[in-house]
């Protein structure tokens, strides 16, 4: 079974501080997406990454930077928290997006719920 | 822009009915759509994934369905149970190596 894991369920920061998001998947996945979920809003796209070192833009970078250094890691930054950063986040993987067929399958974390105060 | 609508929001049935849950899309041109469950406070799980040459796909009592020609999907669910509570959402992907646009979801209570 794939699994994805994130650093932290539940997080608690200040405004200004700096926030770091792990994700960690364990099936040698190409493609690793950061998504934020907010009531109303429904999930939106952060930044993709579909090798390592390689990234792309989601829908609502502004705010936000990603490493991936290792293929197993993508790590969502936070580099000034604010309190509109306030969300659930979503970390998900999937094999690449070439093949075709099960290997498009986006698998997900758990979500880290991060209040910013 | 592709744009995903879900009706309805919510949805509330008996136990043992079987019932279809809709998804519409603005852009008939898709690479794939997948089909999610997610539990309260928690992440997504994959329930079935259709390729844009796909009509449909089926895993036990699920049974998800595409027509891209009208931008459409169903998922079937046979035979409810109170544990297929949970709110589903579809996911739209536009290229192989693009991105995802969710649905806002349908929330589905099961009444035992």
């Amino acid at each position: 079974d794939v699994k994805v894991t994130q650093s932290s369920r539940y997080l608690v920061k200040r405004t200004g501080e700096k926030v770091f998001l792990e994700c960690v998947q364990d099936m040698d996945h190409e493609n690793m997406f950061w998504y934020r979920q907010d009531p109303g809003l429904g999930l939106r796209l952060i930044y993709f990454s579909y090798d390592v070192k390689m990234k792309e833009k989601g829908d609502i970078p502004e705010g936000y930077s990603v490493s991936r250094e290792k293929k197993e890691r993508f790590s969502l930054i936070l580099e000034s928290a604010s309190t509109n950063q306030t969300s659930m986040y979503l970390c998900a993987s999937s094999l690449d997006g070439v093949s075709g067929g099960d290997t498009d399958t986006q698998y997900f974390g758990p979500g880290t719920r991060l209040t910013v105060l | 822009k592709q744009e995903v609508t879900q009706i309805p929001a919510a949805l509330s049935v008996p136990e043992g009915e079987n019932l279809v849950l809709n998804c519409s899309f603005t852009d008939s041109a898709i690479y794939n759509l997948q089909w999610f469950r997610q539990d309260p406070g928690k992440g997504l799980t994959s329930l079935l994934l259709i390729q844009s040459s796909q009509r449909e796909q089926t895993s036990g009592r699920l049974n998800a369905s595409l027509d891209k020609s009208s931008g459409r999907s169903t998922l079937y669910i046979a035979a409810s149970q109170p544990g297929d509570s949970a709110t589903y959402l579809c996911a739209v992907r536009r290229t192989n190596a693009g991105k995802s646009t969710f649905g806002d979801g349908t929330t589905l209570t099961v009444k035992p």
